[in-house]
């Protein structure tokens, strides 16, 4: 397999532009995660999915942020309006279920760098 | 609430020398604690885990950890460090006691480890 795959490596737009960011999880994983990567916060969880369906999205920062799963091979995560607060590293990550659980041993993207002018 | 800490932002250590990176954490019910390392450009990937059973775990690498309860530590060891080691490691912790269907990881800030030739 290989692996998670995000889309694109790397993003520079201008304040106000909306940006969208792209994620394909490893084939058979029931659970998608998004998190923001800064030096100021660490890595912090935006949101994540349990087959599809946004389960806890309480670490979205604002409605500026939202995101979608489609299906089972694709998730979005958008920002619109973009901020230059909003500059970080986006991750993706999928784990497989267990007895209804992730695993827990999340697999991650390369992640996304986002640069907000 | 779950939480994690890592009192080092960067550990230097020198190449053929122990190493230990420290992780103490919180949690109201059982821990499940792990390690991930991130290489530069990279996402994250799983080094180890402790669910329960022996205080010791091995891992990838070479990397071991060992949980204490007592302490709420969980750091973790290389008995001999390589100049290749030189990365970002977290630790995160999930609370046994989180709702059901919250599977939320808590990481650290990181902890930057520089192996010196």
């Amino acid at each position: 397999d290989a692996g998670v795959i995000q889309s694109p490596r790397h993003e520079v737009t201008e304040m106000g532009q909306e940006v969208t960011l792209r994620c394909k999880p490893i084939s058979g994983h029931d659970y998608l995660f998004w998190y923001r990567q800064t030096m100021m916060r660490g890595l912090e969880l935006l949101i994540y999915f349990n087959n599809n369906v946004p389960i806890d999205d309480s670490g979205m920062p604002e409605d500026r942020f939202s995101a979608k799963m489609p299906n089972a091979s694709f998730s979005t995560l958008k920002i619109q309006p973009s901020e230059p607060r909003d500059s970080a590293v986006y991750f993706c990550a999928s784990s497989p279920a267990v007895a209804g659980a992730p695993l827990n041993e999340q697999f991650f993207g390369p992640g996304t760098r986002l640069t907000v002018l | 609430a779950q939480s994690v800490a890592q009192p080092e932002d960067q550990v230097n250590v020198a190449e053929g020398n122990p190493l230990t990176v420290k992780c103490t954490y919180s949690v109201s019910g059982n821990p499940y604690l792990f390690w991930y390392v991130q290489y530069p450009n990279r996402g994250l990937q799983f080094l180890l885990k402790y669910i329960t059973g022996d205080n010791l775990v091995k891992g990838s690498y070479g990397f071991e950890a060992e949980f204490n309860k007592s302490q709420t530590s969980f750091h973790l060891k290389k008995p001999s460090a390589l100049v290749s080691d030189s990365a970002l490691y977290f630790c995160a912790v999930r609370d046994s006691n989180s709702g059901a269907g919250s599977y939320q990881l808590t990481f650290g800030k990181g902890t930057k480890l520089s192996v010196i030739p």
